[in-house]
């Protein structure tokens, strides 16, 4: 099947600095990129949609300004966390949705970055 | 909001067939049932999907019933590795946006 990366895998960073993880559909190009959040014990969260060449759409509640994200080309996607803060300590998951034949399309994810915000 | 009800969680015999249940009455004519698994502090994996038919592959049988109001995910025999958090999510032929409930946290043991 299709391999979605992440990197990196986990990150520990202080409090006010800015991180960024990067998100990659290995051998296929992806339409359309999503990006979650998970907190212990709780389901994923989807923080925002990323298109190739456009600006993100973002869900109620996740501050744009905050995590920003970029889809440069059709396999990455780049979310920054700016100025993090110990509350935004989380797994941060990404997924890529490429199309398959007869007209579906297919998700994949990434296996995850686990941000712990001191 | 998601639009599935499962189970809080479930467990299982090694070996045994485990059936995990989803109600979603409110499903819509062109929405697919899909299932993913998470293992702990990794992505979820895809699993299986089915629209009306009853569906097979390596990992999983799906079946829906006929009404299309619920479904049931079997894994034929379960090993120790299955043991992980089931979702069930509805969503189009082009995906969009996955709405992910709280899911199934199977339990599979000795």
């Amino acid at each position: 099947g299709a391999v979605v990366s992440q990197h990196p895998s986990r990150v520990i960073c202080k409090s006010g600095t800015s991180v960024k993880i990067e998100c990659r559909s290995l051998d296929f190009q992806a339409t359309t990129m999503f990006w979650y959040r998970q907190f212990p014990k709780q389901s994923l969260m989807l923080m925002a949609t990323s298109n190739e060449g456009s600006k993100a759409t973002y869900e109620q509640g996740v501050e744009k300004d905050k995590f920003l994200i970029n889809h440069a080309s059709l396999t990455l996607s780049t979310l920054t966390v700016t100025s993090a803060h110990p509350e935004d300590s989380s797994f941060y998951i990404c997924s890529a949705e490429t199309f398959l034949g007869g007209g579906q399309n297919e998700q994949f994810f990434g296996p995850g970055t686990r941000l712990t915000v001191l | 909001d998601a639009k599935t009800t499962q189970p809080t969680s479930m467990d299982c015999a090694e070996g045994r067939a485990a059936n995990l249940p989803c109600n979603h009455s409110t499903i819509s004519g062109n929405e697919y049932v899909y299932w993913y698994r998470q293992i702990h502090s990794q992505g979820p994996q895809y699993i299986i999907h089915g629209l009306k038919n009853n569906e097979t592959n390596e990992m999983a049988s799906l079946i829906i019933t006929e009404d299309r109001k619920s479904s049931t995910l079997i894994l034929p025999h379960a090993t120790l590795r299955d043991t992980a958090v089931y979702y069930c999510i509805l969503g189009g032929t082009s995906y969009g946006k996955l709405t992910f409930g709280q899911g199934t946290i199977l339990t599979v043991h000795p």
